[in-house]
């Protein structure tokens, strides 16, 4: 079985700080890792994911995750904030033999103040 | 249509009334897939297609609700005898056949329903 876990339902940054977003997985086989970013009353959006390719991820909008086996995380990061990145973000897994659907985490809400 | 598309967007039904949620998935996308978010939570799979065969539906929550995609591109997710719990954004996703690096899966906007 998979799973996932975000650390932190709520962070709340400044802008032009560092955004950092916890997320943990749970998974008996090599992973396949996704960031999805969701605004308000709109649809998921891929951020980055990780394929085994490459442990540092880089993805859209200044988003980067670094995959540490390790640890089990794939946090996220940016290097500073911007208003328009307040939104919920939510760390996924897939993987496995027949298992093609999104394992998800809980979610975390970014908010960005001025 | 450049993206996956769902209808309606919002959805208010009475306790017991049936209800139908449209997907247009991305042309030529051959995976499918339903899931159901909670408010507050994250998507939790419902069902997966590929083409016209629904090939896992271990995440129905129970046999009121239906899904079924006749012609490998539209798939319709039917809900029987609503239940307030049933009360969640559904959300529809499409990608191209499973590939280790290609599980890329693209988002439709969502139907927002609400069971009275």
């Amino acid at each position: 079985a998979q799973s996932v876990t975000q650390l932190g339902s709520h962070v709340s940054v400044s802008e032009g700080a560092l955004v950092l977003l916890r997320c943990n997985y749970s998974s008996s086989v090599p992973p396949y890792l996704f960031w999805y970013v969701q605004y308000p009353n709109q649809g998921l959006q891929l951020l980055l994911k990780y394929t085994s390719a490459a442990t540092l991820v880089k993805g859209i909008n200044g988003f980067e995750a670094e995959f540490k086996k390790s640890e089990t995380s794939f946090h996220l990061t940016k290097p500073s904030a911007h208003m328009s990145d307040a939104a919920e973000y939510f760390c996924a897994v897939s993987g496995g033999t027949g298992r093609r659907a999104l394992t998800f985490g809980s979610g975390t809400r970014l908010q960005v103040q001025p | 249509g450049a993206g996956v598309s769902q209808s309606p967007r919002y959805k208010v039904a009475k306790r017991g009334q049936d209800v139908a949620l449209r997907c247009d998935p991305i042309s030529g996308h051959v995976s499918l897939f339903w899931y159901q978010q909670a408010l507050g939570q994250g998507p939790e799979f419902l069902t997966y297609f590929q083409n016209e065969a629904q090939l896992d539906k271990s995440g129905l929550p129970s046999d009121r609700f239906f899904a079924e995609r006749p012609e490998g591109s539209v798939s319709t997710l039917k809900i029987q005898r609503t239940q307030q719990e049933d009360s969640a954004v559904y959300l529809c996703a499409s990608s191209l056949v499973w590939q280790g690096h290609n599980n890329e899966q693209f988002f439709g906007p969502g139907t927002r329903l609400t069971v009275l």
